[in-house]
């Protein structure tokens, strides 16, 4: 079956940057996105490449996509307290599905 | 107001219980589904419906059943609650107009935390 990998945690310091990878197995996925869960609160879509795009950037986020290797990083630059959360990367399964990672969880500190 | 809104937040009951958690959604959207979050597993979509008429089962239904009263409303019930059914819910939605039909973003309600004992 299809699945979706990611490290469960992440811990970096205030300013730095922080990398959150992801390994994927449906090479025919056109898009893939990350979410990102706040504490108590439901998911939120945060950005999305699609699959003929190696890179996309948007403001402080930069996503990173190897499809030979099915491989999608998502950096953030210049983390902050308030990126300090859950994120999950999805892929697109038959265009009917989202088939999530297991969540790698930031903690971000002063 | 809130876009995909699920009722109730909290719940605990116990083993054998029948429970329902609802979901509605003003955004319009024809697509709906239920997901179960639990921790070191990430989300696993249980059941999905693509209009009033279409229920699908997702990667693990077994112990859920769903209803879809109308566009905007998609009922999760579990039958006879087990613990290890505890676990976050969210219900979520999608919509098909003005988007590549491989485009697949999704709302999320704020969850429902369920606890059986």
């Amino acid at each position: 079956g299809e699945d979706v990998e990611q490290s469960l945690f992440l811990s970096v310091r205030e300013g730095d940057s922080s990398v959150i990878n992801c390994t994927y197995t449906d090479s025919s996925s056109t898009y893939l996105y990350w979410y990102k869960q706040e504490p108590g609160a439901g998911l939120q879509l945060l950005t999305y490449i699609f699959s003929n795009m190696d890179m996309k950037q948007d403001q402080r986020l930069t996503v990173l996509l190897n499809k030979k290797d099915k491989h999608l990083s998502l950096r953030i630059a210049d983390t902050q307290t308030g990126d300090s959360a859950i994120y999950f990367c999805a892929e697109s399964y038959n265009t009917d599905k989202l088939i999530f990672g297991t969540g790698t969880r930031l903690q971000v500190f002063p | 107001d809130a876009d995909v809104t699920q009722t109730p937040r909290n719940r605990i009951t116990k083993t054998g219980k029948r429970i329902m958690l609802e979901c509605s959604q003003t955004k319009g959207h024809d697509r709906m589904y239920w997901y179960r979050q639990d921790p070191g597993l990430g989300l696993r979509l249980i059941y999905y419906s693509f209009d009033v008429k279409d229920i699908n089962k997702g990667e693990i239904s077994d112990g859920y059943s769903v209803s879809r009263q109308a566009q905007a409303k998609f009922s999760l019930s579990l039958e006879s609650a087990i613990p290890n059914q505890t676990a976050l819910y969210f219900c979520a939605t999608s919509g098909t107009s003005g988007r590549p039909s491989s485009y697949n973003e999704q709302f999320f309600g704020p969850g429902t935390r369920l606890t059986v004992l």
